[in-house]
């Protein structure tokens, strides 16, 4: 079974500021994917940044970047230079990535973190 | 444009009185699912089929059926709603379902039972 933990249910920070995000994992599978998505007030679910379980560099997508520590089972993702228009709901999730197995395919999503920019 | 339609977006129905969301994508994607969103659970996996006449349960598929006769239509059905079926509901397609392929996600259907 997978579980994804989002243990932030609420951030703040300050426009142009960095702000980490903070995500654990549990899984029993060897090869496996993790994610992130933006859900702004609108409701829409918004593809951020993807990392493999063997990518060997961390992933990054402009201001996105995810702080991949495989040993510590953490995917956290990191925005640098924040815009007010990064507040939003923030959700953590995975998936295996060989076939079979209950959880094939499955995206298993953590709680999900609101982020508040300031100006 | 590469896109998962689902309608209605908003629904507000009573106890009792079945009802199908529909979903379809445009990117002959073999895998969809589908999601309810509940505040502080996340996204929650409710059917997923692999492709045409394949489906099976995800992690709460009670009160739910799914069906896949074409490719790229996988309609939600709730037979008899119940309140506790209140939620946001996500379809979701991708051309794998392994690997880093982007799951594409639907605009949201906010159905309220009451």
């Amino acid at each position: 079974a997978q579980k994804i933990t989002q243990t932030q249910p609420g951030m703040f920070v300050q426009e142009k500021e960095a702000v980490t995000l903070d995500c654990t994992y549990d899984t029993s599978d060897q090869s496996y994917g993790l994610f992130w998505y933006k859900q702004p007030s609108s409701g829409e679910m918004i593809f951020l940044i993807y990392q493999g379980s063997y990518d060997e560099q961390n992933a990054t997508e402009g201001r996105y970047s995810l702080n991949f520590q495989k040993a510590r089972k953490s995917a956290n993702l990191v925005i640098s230079a924040s815009q007010l228009g990064d507040s939003a709901m923030y959700f953590c999730a995975m998936r295996p990535s060989n076939a079979g197995g209950t959880s094939y395919g499955k995206l298993t999503f953590g709680q999900g973190t609101i982020l508040t920019v300031h100006p | 444009e590469a896109q998962v339609t689902q309608n209605p977006r908003y629904l507000i129905t009573v106890t009792g009185k079945k009802l199908t969301v529909t979903c379809s994508q445009n990117m002959n994607h073999e895998y969809m699912s589908w999601y309810r969103q509940d505040p502080g659970l996340g996204l929650r996996q409710i059917y997923y089929s692999m492709n045409v006449e394949v489906t099976d349960k995800g992690d709460v598929p009670e009160g739910y059926k799914v069906s896949r006769k074409e490719k790229r239509n996988f309609p939600l059905i709730l037979e008899s709603p119940s309140p506790n079926q209140t939620s946001l509901y996500f379809c979701a397609s991708s051309l794998s379902p392994t690997g880093g392929g982007e799951q594409y996600f639907g605009p949201g259907t906010r159905l309220t039972v009451t």
